[in-house]
């Protein structure tokens, strides 16, 4: 069975700081990865895929198949980022549902 | 811009009853799922739901639970009679199709308590 893993619970960093979200999976076939973000009070939703190789709102994220990692990272960190964030992973093609690690709650400080 | 929506957005009930969590899909979307987050827990899938069928189930949707399209708008999913531990935030999502590259876009969820 396929397993997501987010070690962080909790990542503060400072306004104009670098982030990276980690996020580590276990999949024996290809997965489709993905990241959702959950700002204060709104629905889960899709930031980015790794298929589309797409920056979306400054973040950017690469499948690293060695290391079966698909880390978050923005170069410069502002205070609307700050969000839960969930890695997801969906193991097959069609109708399966996706398989969430446990999510980290990104906080950034004025 | 077209969104899922649910009802309510908090129910409670005691432990025992039958409940019924209401969902309405983005109208042109043909893939629906469940999916739970017990407090402090990881966002869990239960089940898709395409062609007026189950496509996928997980081990938590136990003989307990059921899904039902009623009608050509609402997604339903129905737990028979309530355990505590059922008491979780209940999500419902919607996507145009069941592989790459349809997004699933969630509803706001319901926040369900059994006492």
């Amino acid at each position: 069975a396929q397993r997501v893993t987010q070690p962080e619970k909790l990542l503060s960093v400072f306004k104009g700081a670098p982030v990276e979200l980690k996020c580590n999976y276990s999949y024996s076939g290809s997965p489709e990865l993905f990241w959702y973000v959950q700002y204060s009070r709104q629905r889960l939703q899709l930031l980015l895929r790794h298929i589309s190789r797409e920056s979306i709102k400054g973040f950017t994220a690469d499948l690293n198949k060695g290391e079966t990692s698909f880390h978050l990272k923005k170069p410069f960190a502002q205070e609307e980022d700050s969000a839960m964030y969930y890695c997801a992973l969906k193991a097959g093609g069609g109708a399966d549902g996706l398989t969430f690690g446990k999510g980290t709650h990104l906080i950034i400080q004025p | 811009e077209p969104e899922v929506t649910q009802t309510p957005s908090h129910q409670v009930t005691q432990m025992g009853q039958e409940v019924i969590l209401r969902c309405v899909p983005i109208s042109n979307h043909l893939y629906f799922y469940w999916y739970r987050q017990i407090l402090g827990q990881k966002v869990e899938f239960l089940v898709s739901f395409y062609n007026n069928e189950i496509s996928e189930k997980s081990e938590i949707f136990d003989d307990q639970f059921s899904v039902e399209r009623p009608d050509g708008s609402n997604f339903t999913l129905k737990i028979r009679s309530t355990k505590l531990e059922d008491s979780a935030m209940y999500f419902c999502a919607s996507s145009e199709g069941g592989g790459t590259p349809y997004e699933q876009y969630f509803g706001p969820g319901t926040r369900l308590t059994v006492t």
